[in-house]
């Protein structure tokens, strides 16, 4: 079973910023979030991952709580072509092969 | 980089009949990846390799599906006596070793008729 949980959807307005939340409230300290989304009928992208540090790409920021349990992804700018699922997961660094993707969230941007 | 490509995109077969799809990953990644996705889930793991070695199976894995990958460049997942509850999209990735970035292609959709 998925160890993160996400809203099933969500919906953001075209130029606003689109704010994902994901609960991990059982992530062990050396356990990486990661993000990755699934845009229609395409494999899944990698988006960002981070540790405890909240970090930014040219994609999206990630934001993780102090006691790391849960974290945000962030696009600052959402555009229509940034509907798709988001998947939060975590994992270790050397065992990321095992991901283990939830149902996600649905993230619909309109215009 | 011309990104991990999946052949064929889609496939329809009869039940009992057997499949092969193939995968060539990005040209310097040593792992390749195998993962299952069935409609409103996320992909589930089924298999790695570290250049040819098959290092891990899911249990998802039963005995009528075998994946290889020799030379440690493409690979092709075979499933023989293909059953209806094998329909799904087939996700194949890659990555370095150690590398935090899986990077997928965009599947083979199965239909088992």
């Amino acid at each position: 079973d998925a160890k993160t949980t996400q809203p099933t959807s969500m919906d953001c307005a075209e130029g606003r910023a689109a704010n994902l939340p994901c609960n991990h409230s059982t992530i062990s300290g050396n356990e990486y979030v990661y993000w990755y989304r699934q845009i229609h009928s395409q494999g899944p992208q990698y988006i960002i991952h981070g540790l405890k540090n909240n970090e930014t790409n040219e994609m999206a920021s990630l934001i993780i709580t102090e006691d790391r349990k849960s974290s945000t992804l962030i696009l600052p700018h959402a555009t229509l072509r940034d509907t798709a699922v988001y998947y939060c997961i975590t994992g270790s660094g050397g065992s990321n092969y095992k991901l283990t993707f939830g149902k996600g969230t649905l993230l619909t941007v309109n215009p | 980089d011309t990104g991990v490509s999946q052949d064929p995109r889609h496939k329809i077969t009869k039940r009992g009949q057997n499949v092969t799809f193939r995968c060539d990953p990005i040209s310097e990644h040593n792992r390749l990846y195998w993962y299952r996705q069935t409609l409103g889930q996320g992909p589930e793991f089924l298999t790695y390799f570290q250049n040819e070695a098959q290092l891990e199976k899911s249990r998802l894995l039963s005995d009528r599906f075998s994946a290889e990958r020799p030379k440690g460049s493409f690979s092709t997942l075979e499933i023989q006596r293909t059953e209806q509850g094998d329909s799904a999209m087939y996700l194949c990735a890659s990555s370095w070793e150690g590398g935090e970035k899986l990077f997928f292609g965009s599947g083979t959709q199965l239909s088992v008729l």
